[in-house]
C-alpha cells in the first residue's frame, strides 16, 4: 500500500513568486494534516481536513497560505506571494481517524530566495 | 496548552552503547505520546506510541519508552545503538481540540553513531 506522498520534494522560488505543494494521502484516510519546520526549530501544525472540509486551520501563518482538498482526496498548499520566512520543509500527514497515529509523507523542503 | 521539551538537540553515543533520548510534556489532560524518527531524505516514521495502556512501550528497532506521569516524562531508550540508528528523532504529544486530534512536537533530537 502506498504512503503519503508529497509532490516536489524540493523547490526553490524566488521572492514572490507562487508555489503549490501537493499531498497525496493514504486511500481511504479522511484526516489530512498540513505541518512545517522552519530550520531547526519544532515541526509546526499548520490544518487539518477532515475530508473536504476544513476542520482546524489555527496552525495557518497568514492569508498567503492556502489549502484545499478538493474532493477530500488530494491537498494543496499555495503559498502566494512567497517570502523568505516561508523556507522550511512541509510535511503532509494523514489518518484512518482522528484519534489514531498519523502516517507522514517525506516531505518538501521549500527554499525562498 | 500542551508542550514538548526535548534536551539536547544532539546526542552522540557509541556503536554499542545505551541510547537515551530525552522527552518531557507538559499536558492538562491524560496525553498521548509519540516518538517519530526521520532518516535522511525520508519522512517522518512512527516509532512507537503511548495511548494511555502499558506504561513501557516497545517500538520498532529495538527502541522502547517509559511513561512516567510523576516525572511527566517519555524518554525513549535503545540497548545498544546501531550505526543504522543515525537519524533525527522528534516526541510529541497529541492535542485534541474541538475534534482536532494535531500532534504539538519538540524541536528534536538528532543521533549520531560513532563506529
Amino acid at each position: 500500500e502506498a504512503g503519503v506522498t508529497q509532490f516536489p520534494s524540493h523547490s526553490v522560488i524566488e521572492k514572490g513568486q507562487t508555489v503549490t505543494l501537493r499531498c497525496d494521502p493514504i486511500s481511504g484516510h479522511d484526516n489530512l494534516y498540513w505541518y512545517r519546520r522552519v530550520m531547526g526549530k519544532e515541526i509546526k501544525f499548520l490544518l487539518h481536513f477532515v475530508k473536504e472540509s476544513k476542520q482546524d486551520e489555527s496552525g495557518m501563518p497568514n492569508n498567503r497560505f492556502l489549502a484545499e482538498r478538493t474532493g477530500g482526496t488530494y491537498s494543496t498548499l499555495k503559498v502566494q506571494p512567497a517570502e523568505l520566512e516561508d523556507s522550511g520543509v512541509y510535511f503532509c500527514a494523514s489518518s484512518q481517524s482522528r484519534n489514531t497515529e498519523a502516517f507522514f509523507g517525506q516531505g518538501t523542503r521549500l527554499t525562498v530566495v | 496548552a500542551q508542550s514538548v521539551t526535548q534536551l539536547g538537540s544532539h546526542v552522540s553515543v557509541s556503536e554499542g552503547a545505551l541510547v537515551l533520548l530525552r522527552c518531557n510534556y507538559s499536558s492538562s489532560v491524560p496525553p498521548y505520546l509519540f516518538w517519530y524518527v526521520q532518516y535522511p531524505n525520508q519522512g517522518l516514521q512512527l516509532l512507537l506510541k503511548y495511548t494511555s495502556a502499558a506504561t513501557l512501550v516497545k517500538g520498532i528497532n529495538g527502541f522502547e519508552a517509559e511513561f512516567k506521569k510523576s516525572e511527566t516524562s517519555f524518554h525513549l531508550t535503545k540497548p545498544s545503538a546501531h550505526m543504522s540508528d543515525a537519524a533525527e528523532y522528534f516526541c510529541a504529544v497529541s492535542e485534541a481540540t474541538s475534534g482536532t486530534y494535531k500532534y504539538i512536537f519538540g524541536t528534536g533530537t538528532r543521533l549520531k553513531v560513532l563506529a
